[in-house]
């Protein structure tokens, strides 16, 4: 069975602080892909970064940044510097890749970042 | 591109009701999923349609259906409407079917049974 969990229900910063979401995750597959998503309060889940099993290359896209680590089963997310438009619910995915094609998402339950001035 | 759309928005229904609700893919993409957001149980994944079929589904009762048509646009119906079905509901599109791809959500139909 595949779980993910982000152990950080909430968490509350200050604009321009830095800021790490943590994600672990458990799965048998020997390949998987791994996820990021935003929730706005609008509800859209808008997709952040897509990590395969056989890639631990750090990733860096402007203030966003993900460490992949396959030792620790963790894909953590970090924000430098943030804004207050980064306020939303941050969701970690793994895929299941299912025999008969096609996959399905395993979401942790979400860390809820309140970024204020 | 057009991104994910759904509809509609909000819903209002009463237990024991039924509720349809659509969802249109991005252009070009076949596969269309569907998970269900609720505070307590957070999302899960209810089916998946490609070509027409469902294709993968998840662990939720025979009241939650669906259907795909040719153009790739899916719909989803619940039938005789629980207090427990008051959830977000999104739907996911995915280019071509494969294992590997990246699942592209809509906003999302709030639906509240009162």
């Amino acid at each position: 069975a595949q779980k993910v969990t982000q152990a950080q229900t909430e968490i509350s910063v200050v604009e321009k602080e830095d800021v790490t979401l943590d994600c672990v995750y458990e799965t048998r597959d020997t390949t998987y892909y791994l996820f990021w998503y935003k929730q706005p309060p609008s509800g859209e889940l808008v997709f952040l970064i897509r990590r395969n099993s056989f890639d631990e290359q750090n990733e860096i896209s402007g203030r966003y940044s993900w460490n992949f680590q396959k030792s620790t089963s963790s894909f953590n997310f970090t924000i430098t510097a943030s804004q207050v438009v980064d306020s939303a619910v941050y969701f970690c995915a793994l895929t299941h890749i299912l025999t008969g094609g096609g996959n399905k998402l395993t979401f942790g339950t979400g860390t809820q970042l309140k970024v204020e001035l | 591109k057009a991104g994910v759309t759904q509809t509609p928005r909000y819903l209002i229904k009463t237990r024991g009701q039924q509720v349809t609700l659509s969802c249109s893919p991005i252009s070009g993409h076949r596969s269309v999923s569907w998970y269900q957001q609720t505070p307590g149980q957070g999302l899960q994944f209810l089916f998946e349609y490609f070509s027409e079929t469902q294709r993968n589904k998840g662990n939720f009762p025979g009241r939650f259906s669906g259907r795909q048509f040719s153009n790739s646009r899916s719909e989803m119906n619940v039938s005789t409407l629980e207090l427990g079905d008051s959830a977000l509901y999104l739907c996911a599109s995915s280019g071509q079917g494969g294992s590997t791809d990246t699942q592209y959500f809509g906003p999302g139909t709030r639906l509240t049974v009162l």
